[in-house]
């Protein structure tokens, strides 16, 4: 099973700041790999695919980028609806899609 | 618009049984695979069982193989889970997603609670 390893496991950042999250994997999954946003009492939903894709309807602040084993999300000017868990996710291996244990984006 | 819609979650004691359903609405529900993911209290996210699109292939995660399983109607859109032998370990919020062509999980219903305690 592919492990999926993120860091930090909290990370405060001030609104209107630059937010970078890491994902790390066990083994390569190329550039398969997802990034999620869970806000409180809500289903995760797509960001982020292909490991820079952004998803519909997302804005241009959101980006990804990495391939292989080391990825990364970047949130450029926080807004305060950003505030939430991130999750990166690896589809390389049907159909045990694994996820990372989230990073949590808190007001600083 | 994509829409699942999840059902059948409640409390149950341990040992005991219960069906989720999830109705799906808004795409060719028979074109694509789609999974059951579950979200523990306070807790992340975990891969529990997914199926083929025509219901041919069907995997689990080792956790819950045995006493799971997923099944589809594609004739009614809608997505099963048979859950047996309940654990405590098993509560959790069951997330039924959609997978995309090659973009993970795409779409994500809104969760049906599973309690499972004497």
């Amino acid at each position: 099973e592919i492990v999926m390893t993120q860091s930090p496991a909290t990370l405060s950042v001030s609104p209107g700041e630059r937010a970078t999250l890491s994902c790390r994997a066990s083994q390569s999954v190329t550039r398969n790999l997802a990034w999620y946003q869970q806000k409180p009492g809500q289903a995760p939903s797509l960001l982020i695919y292909g490991a820079s894709t952004r998803a519909t309807g997302i804005p241009a602040r959101f980006s990804g980028s990495g391939s292989g084993t080391e990825f990364t999300l970047t949130i450029s000017s926080l807004q305060s609806g950003d505030f939430a868990v991130y999750y990166c996710q690896q589809y390389n291996h049907w159909p045990r899609y694994t996820f990372g244990q989230g990073t949590k984006l808190e007001i600083k | 618009e994509v829409q699942l819609l999840e059902s059948g979650g409640g409390l149950v004691q341990p040992g005991g049984s219960l069906r989720l359903s999830c109705a799906a609405s808004g795409f060719t529900f028979s074109n694509f695979a789609m999974s059951w993911v579950r979200q523990a209290p306070g807790k992340g996210l975990e891969w529990v069982s997914a199926i083929s699109g025509s219901g041919d292939d069907t995997n689990y995660a080792d956790s819950v193989k045995g006493r799971f399983t997923i099944s589809r109607d594609n004739s009614k859109n809608t997505l099963f889970l048979q859950m047996n032998s309940l654990r405590a370990e098993d509560t959790a919020l069951y997330y039924c997603v959609k997978v995309g062509g090659n973009s993970g999980y795409d779409y994500w219903g809104q969760g049906s609670l599973v309690t499972v305690s004497s």
